[in-house]
């Protein structure tokens, strides 16, 4: 079936523009989180929801970092009056996160990611 | 905080040899470790996990190994292969049950020599 699915793919900006990147979870997974991944290091955790609940925002950097997932499935990260500091690739994640026979565990499932650049 | 630490941040090894990565966490609830690899240019996937009631668990050439008293859990890899090549990130959290963020390790760069 089909993945995670994010766009743009490639998003190049001005300091001082908003972005609005997009995540498709797989359909039916509960979960769906934000990661912002610089190159070559971990994902860093940014926000989470469970259906549309946004649980945790702990990891957004500052008040221009918003996220939302109006009808529990699609998700938007918004950035306003970006910065050069933004710049990075941040990836979606979804898990199904229901109880799975066998005591298996839900994993989560990562998108492609955006590549986001801010001039 | 929540934080986990990984070493080492490279690692070379001839094709056959054995790799050894190890992280350690900060929170004391997680319980729950999964470890992603991320080939160049393409999006983490899941190779291995373990929960905290169990010390170890293998599967075929991989393995990873749990010591919740000191914080520690390692991925091993046996009979290393090029395809093995990667980025190998660990990650804590605190339910296997998908509905808690992970925390993950800075990532070791693992180089299998031919």
């Amino acid at each position: 079936g089909a993945g995670v699915s994010q766009s743009p793919r490639y998003k190049v900006t001005k300091r001082g523009q908003d972005v609005a990147l997009r995540c498709d979870p797989i359909s039916g997974h509960v979960s769906l989180y934000w990661y912002r991944q610089a190159l070559g290091q971990g994902p860093e955790f940014l926000t989470y929801f469970n259906y549309e609940a946004q649980q945790d925002k702990s990891g957004l950097p500052n008040d221009r970092f918003s996220a939302e997932r109006p009808e529990g499935s699609i998700s938007t990260l918004t950035i306003q009056r970006t910065e050069q500091r933004d710049s990075a690739m941040y990836r979606c994640a979804s898990s199904p996160s229901k109880i799975l026979a066998g005591g298996s565990n839900n994993e989560q499932f990562f998108g492609p990611g955006t590549r986001l650049t801010v001039l | 905080g929540e934080n986990v630490e990984q070493h080492p941040s490279t690692l070379s090894v001839q094709e056959g040899d054995s790799a050894v990565i190890k992280c350690t966490y900060s929170d004391s609830a997680s319980n729950y470790f999964p470890w992603y690899k991320q080939e160049l240019g393409k999006r983490p996937q899941l190779i291995i996990d373990i929960r905290s009631n169990v010390g170890e668990k293998k599967d075929q050439r991989i393995a990873v190994t749990l010591n919740k008293t000191a914080k520690h859990f390692s991925l091993h890899i046996t009979e290393t292969q090029p395809e093995d090549s990667a980025v190998y990130f660990c990650a804590a959290s605190r339910t296997p049950s998908g509905t808690y963020k992970y925390i993950f390790g800075t990532g070791t760069r693992l180089k299998v020599l031919a």
